[in-house]
């Protein structure tokens, strides 16, 4: 199986710093994206991890341990724009397999 | 141009109804995607094309029928739907469906059509 799992929600403030981990069980995938989603509105890119170790993107960063079976999206110097949900999806061949996502809430 | 659009972004139907979703990429993409999003929800994975083929129907109701006319459209077209249909019809696209690279893996969305079925 690929059972996704990922908080339900999370609360930050703004300024600080949310780490929102995905974990997984799966046989073989070929990588693992990251995907904000605001409201009403269709996913974004963030971030595709294929080798274990961390991405950096400006604010964001993401991480993949395959060995673990763990990835976590890392937001730094959060804004209130950045209340969104985001989603893991594991790459496998050309099908996403997709976590419930974490619906993340930024507090002033 | 580096967007998927999708017309109309709101729809209201009624059951006996028959409508079409439409979607336009101009991005060269050869795989082009079909996703059914409720509220609170990921996104569900409904159809698959790839280079122009059905490649994936995940066992979707024949109410629903996809069609790809050419490289840069996807259509759904409606027929007789229930209410609990009512959701966020997403399209998306990457650049090769079975291509290896980073490059070529991520989907890109469109902003998506609210359909609600009376």
């Amino acid at each position: 199986g690929q059972n996704i799992d990922q908080p339900t929600e999370m609360t930050a403030t703004e300024g600080a710093i949310v780490q929102i981990n995905c974990t997984y069980q799966t046989s073989g995938f070929n990588g693992l994206f990251w995907y904000q989603q605001h409201a009403g509105e269709a996913p974004t890119f963030l971030s595709y991890n294929v080798l274990d170790g961390l991405e950096e993107k400006g604010r964001f960063s993401s991480f993949l341990s395959r060995s673990k079976g763990y990835s976590y999206l890392l937001l730094k110097e959060l804004q209130m724009k950045d209340s969104a949900s985001y989603l893991c999806a594991l790459d496998s061949n050309y099908q996403l397999i997709w976590g419930a996502g974490t619906k993340l809430i930024i507090k002033p | 141009d580096t967007e998927v659009t999708q017309t109309p972004k709101h729809l209201v139907m009624g059951m006996t109804n028959k409508k079409s979703l439409k979607c336009e990429q101009h991005m060269g993409h050869r795989a082009m995607y079909w996703y059914k999003q409720k509220a609170k929800k990921p996104p569900e994975l409904m159809f698959v094309y790839s280079y122009e083929k059905l490649s994936i129907n995940e066992s979707v109701p024949s109410r629903f029928s996809p069609e790809c006319p050419n490289s840069s459209l996807l259509n759904l077209h409606l027929h007789a739907l229930q209410p609990e249909d009512s959701a966020l019809y997403l399209c998306a696209s990457s650049q090769e469906p079975l291509a290896g690279g980073t490059w070529s893996r991520e989907q890109f969305f469109g902003p998506g059509t609210r359909l609600t079925v009376l």
